[in-house]
């Protein structure tokens, strides 16, 4: 199915284990940003990606790795998982045309860290 | 640096009621701004967007520049209208900076 999924929706961890979360889009977008969703805080910019390749920092990068060898996939791993990352996390792309994008949305991966 | 408010955490209104959800941002740039909405179960999706003066689902919103405000509007809520709705503002390459969100809920 064309779009943009996530694996897996759900996932149970422990402290200090590396966990990687799956992102995959169909549809060739150049961007694409891992986001994190947190009450009281909205959504908040981890890393995002501009190509193949080529990725920069968000707003609360530490913990977090991205990489991004292929246009349609960008996988985000917690290197060595704590409480405080606890969250639901969501992918999303983007084509950007002009001045003004688009964001489309992964499902969402509800992560707990225990 | 950017920032996008969204002063209400939650929101309640009764069907029918007029319905107004508050967004103020601060950039130094030319704003782009949206409104996504996430429907319980459902991933987050774009509701409108700025440059583009639509009404979608009876929802407007004006972006107010000397107020810094993008306030979403409906005159007549629905209850399929409760969910949680996120302010944002687009700044390079297509990043996008959210406010807190504000939960709707549309009584019967």
């Amino acid at each position: 199915d064309a779009g943009i999924t996530q694996s897996p929706r759900y996932k149970i961890t422990e402290t200090g284990r590396q966990v990687t979360l799956m992102c995959h889009q169909t549809w060739s977008h150049s961007y694409m940003f891992w986001y994190r969703q947190d009450l009281g805080h909205g959504l908040r910019l981890i890393y995002y990606s501009a190509a193949a390749d080529i990725t920069d920092k968000g707003e609360v990068p530490d913990g977090y790795v991205v990489s991004r060898s292929k246009t349609e996939n960008f996988p985000l791993t917690l290197e060595s998982a704590t409480r405080s990352q606890t969250s639901v996390y969501f992918c999303a792309s983007s084509a950007v045309r002009g001045r003004v994008a688009e964001a489309f949305f992964g499902q969402g991966t509800r992560l707990t860290v225990v | 640096a950017q920032r996008v408010t969204q002063p209400e955490k939650l929101l309640s209104v009764f069907k029918g009621a007029p319905v107004e959800l508050k967004c103020n941002y601060s950039y130094s740039g030319s704003p782009e701004l949206f409104w996504y909405v996430q429907y319980s179960r459902q991933r987050l999706q774009l509701l409108l967007r700025h440059i583009s003066r639509e009404s979608i689902k009876g929802f407007t919103a004006d972006l107010n520049k000397g107020e810094t405000s993008f306030h979403l509007k409906k005159p007549f809520a629905q209850e399929e209208d409760s969910a949680m709705y996120y302010c944002a503002l687009q700044t390079s390459y297509g990043k996008l900076t959210f406010g807190q969100g504000t939960i709707l809920t549309v009584h019967p």
